[in-house]
């Protein structure tokens, strides 16, 4: 079957480092997303993922490992304004389009 | 401001009223998705359209009917829906192989 998983809830200090994990499961792998959603608001992506090895992006990096299944956002000097959901997604059934996300990781960042 | 607009932002409709969601997007993108995001679960695609055709159709109920008349804007219309219809409705554009671009979504409450 066709399955993300990620963790539902994490809290991190500002200033610190969090690292968000997804394991995933899809038949025809075509890279595999990560996105940023703010309550009551529209997710926006941050980034994509289609080799492995890790991707940086200012405070934000990305990593996949294909071999396992698995990937992880790393995000460095949170911010109050980091304080949001992120999402994990990968196409299924080998199209970019078809997009099947995890439920989530809500993320709370505390002075 | 992502790009794309969804109207209305918040919807209340009884079980037997008939309403229409509006999705446009300014992007240029030529394919555009409707998605449900329920309270602590995945975002779940509902339909896809490429240039104006339907492409996916995610085994979503007969009482939720996409229309998308151009590549510029999409419509989901309701009819009969059910309490647990409830849910934020989303609407994304993309090209093809590009990161999807999302509304700021339509909060629906059945009564």
């Amino acid at each position: 079957g066709q399955n993300i998983d990620q963790p539902t809830e994490m809290t991190a200090t500002e200033g610190a480092i969090v690292q968000i994990n997804c394991t995933y499961q899809t038949s025809g792998f075509n890279g595999l997303f990560w996105y940023q959603q703010h309550a009551g608001e529209a997710p926006t992506f941050l980034s994509y993922n289609v080799l492995d090895g890790l991707e940086e992006k200012g405070r934000f990096s990305s990593f996949l490992s294909r071999s396992k299944g698995y990937s992880y956002l790393l995000l460095k000097e949170l911010q109050m304004k980091d304080s949001a959901s992120y999402l994990c997604a990968a196409p299924f059934s080998g199209g970019y389009n078809k997009l099947i996300f995890g439920a989530g990781t809500r993320l709370a960042v505390h002075p | 401001e992502t790009g794309v607009t969804q109207t209305p932002r918040h919807l209340v409709m009884g079980m037997t009223n008939k309403k229409s969601l509006k999705c446009e997007q300014h992007l240029g993108h030529n394919a555009m998705y409707w998605y449900k995001q329920s309270a602590k679960k995945p975002l779940e695609l509902m339909f896809v359209y490429n240039f104006k055709e339907q492409t996916e159709n995610n085994s979503v109920p007969s009482r939720f009917s996409p229309e998308c008349p151009n590549s510029s804007h999409l419509f989901l219309h309701l009819h009969t829906l059910q309490p647990e219809d409830s849910a934020l409705y989303l609407c994304a554009s993309s090209q093809e192989g590009q990161p999807q671009h999302f509304g700021d979504g339509t909060r629906l409450s059945i009564l």
